[in-house]
């Protein structure tokens, strides 16, 4: 079965810190791994990544994956208090041709105080 | 371009009932996911269409069952409703094989 376990659960950081999430995961036919941010409502995608050691970059997030050792990270530099959200890793699967499917962490919540 | 849209939002059901939900893609997009997010579990993938034909199906029980029509709007229907359905069902979209998701608002069913 596959399996996505994100750590930490909750985390609690000051306005201007830098944080980082871990991602590891277990599946088969591994495709890709996602990284969504989830405020209220409805996740928002973040990075697909595909190859190891090639880091995505977005402002102040930033995330890379490590095929080999079987995870990834997402960071976020210079904290704001809009990054408050839960940060959900999903991995890609391949379990036939041309069918997919994504597996999810139960999410990192992150909590930025002013 | 609009984005992905739930109908309803919110809806109350007691036990034994079914209930319908649909979603609406973003347009051009065939691609159509479902997922069930509940607190205990987060977020679970329950099955995926693609031009119709279901692709791909998680692993839940056959009370759960969707359809796509020809304009890519997809239902999903859940029968003879437990408590533990209560959730946000979420529906997402994406081009064809594309896994770039975009989610919908979802639909909150609480089950009494």
């Amino acid at each position: 079965e596959d399996k996505v376990v994100q750590s930490p659960l909750s985390l609690v950081v000051h306005e201007g810190d830098t944080v980082t999430l871990n991602c590891s995961y277990e599946v088969t036919n591994f495709r890709s791994l996602l990284w969504y941010k989830q405020e209220k409502k409805a996740p928002t995608f973040l990075f697909m990544l595909t190859s190891s050691g090639i880091e995505k970059k977005s402002g102040r997030l930033s995330s890379i994956l490590d095929k080999k050792e079987l995870f990834s990270i997402l960071n976020i530099t210079a904290t704001q208090t809009g990054d408050s959200a839960v940060y959900l890793c999903a991995v890609e699967a391949s379990p036939g041709a041309g069918s997919y499917q994504l597996t999810f962490g139960k999410g990192t919540k992150l909590s930025v105080i002013p | 371009k609009a984005g992905v849209t739930q109908t309803p939002r919110y809806l109350i059901k007691t036990r034994g009932q079914q209930v319908t939900l649909s979603c609406s893609p973003i347009s051009g997009h065939r691609s159509v996911s479902w997922y069930q997010q509940t607190p205990g579990q987060g977020l679970q993938f329950l099955f995926e269409y693609f031009s119709e034909t279901q692709r791909n199906k998680g692993n839940f029980p056959g009370r759960f069952s969707g359809r796509q029509f020809s304009n890519s709007r997809s239902e999903m229907n859940v029968s003879t409703l437990e408590l533990g359905d209560s959730a946000l069902y979420l529906c997402a979209s994406s081009l064809g094989l594309r896994v770039e998701q975009y989610f919908g608002p979802g639909t909150r069913l609480t089950v009494t």
